[in-house]
């Protein structure tokens, strides 16, 4: 079945404890981007790949960090936490090449950070 | 700018009507621009997109308009449905193509049976 993978689904954490939520997708996409959603903001892009060893900075980018080093994961670092990061966070993915433009978001993480 | 204006923030129809939720944007360089429909507690899930090189699009029950000249789009849903109530989000593309996405604030509609 294909699929996006977040974990964790929910985490409560607090500020300045280094964190990671990871992303996995099956569908061999080339696209994978991270984006928060905060109530009355509507979703923001944090960092986005194109590929493997590439990535770029979205709108938000402060205060999280990224890596791709295989293709199926792109996980969401945050180093030092802060309660403004408590929020939603999406994994999205998608083909680049040949292929519709629509991206596939995974099923959300709810962080809070105390 | 960045910002992608959408409105109505919240909208409530009677079964059976049609639906209507515009957006705005100021970057004349997007050329992609995709609606995404998010029900309560889960995943935006993509349900119409469109491209600059096209004014209008339609599947089903739901359309997409573009006006590139006046910058705005629109999404029209016709004879709504209870299972249509759902937030729903405008986005337009960045400088990367469909890469770079600048989402609405997003529109909460809510169809009355």
């Amino acid at each position: 079945e294909a699929q996006v993978t977040q974990n964790p689904r929910y985490l409560i954490t607090v500020t300045g404890k280094k964190l990671t939520v990871t992303c996995s997708q099956n569908m061999n996409h080339e696209y994978m981007s991270w984006y928060r959603q905060d109530p009355g903001l509507g979703l923001r892009q944090i960092y986005y790949s194109m590929n493997v060893e590439v990535t770029d900075k979205g709108d938000v980018p402060e205060g999280y960090k990224v890596s791709r080093k295989e293709k199926r994961n792109f996980p969401l670092i945050l180093e030092s936490p802060s309660p403004n990061q408590t929020s939603l966070y999406f994994c999205a993915t998608r083909f680049t090449t040949g292929a519709p433009d629509t991206q596939y978001f995974g099923p959300g993480t709810r962080l809070t950070v105390l | 700018g960045e910002n992608v204006e959408q409105h109505p923030s919240t909208l409530s129809v009677q079964e059976g009507d049609s639906a209507v939720i515009k957006c705005t944007y100021s970057d004349s360089a997007s050329n992609y621009f995709p609606w995404y429909k998010q029900e309560l507690g889960k995943r935006p899930q993509l349900i119409i997109d469109i491209r600059s090189n096209v004014g209008e699009k339609k599947d089903q029950r739901i359309a997409v308009t573009l006006n590139k000249t006046a910058k705005h789009f629109s999404l029209h849903i016709t004879e709504t449905q209870p299972e249509d109530s759902a937030v729903y989000f405008c986005a337009r593309s960045g400088q990367t193509g469909a890469n770079n996405l600048f989402f609405g604030t997003g529109t909460r509609l809510t169809v009355i049976p």
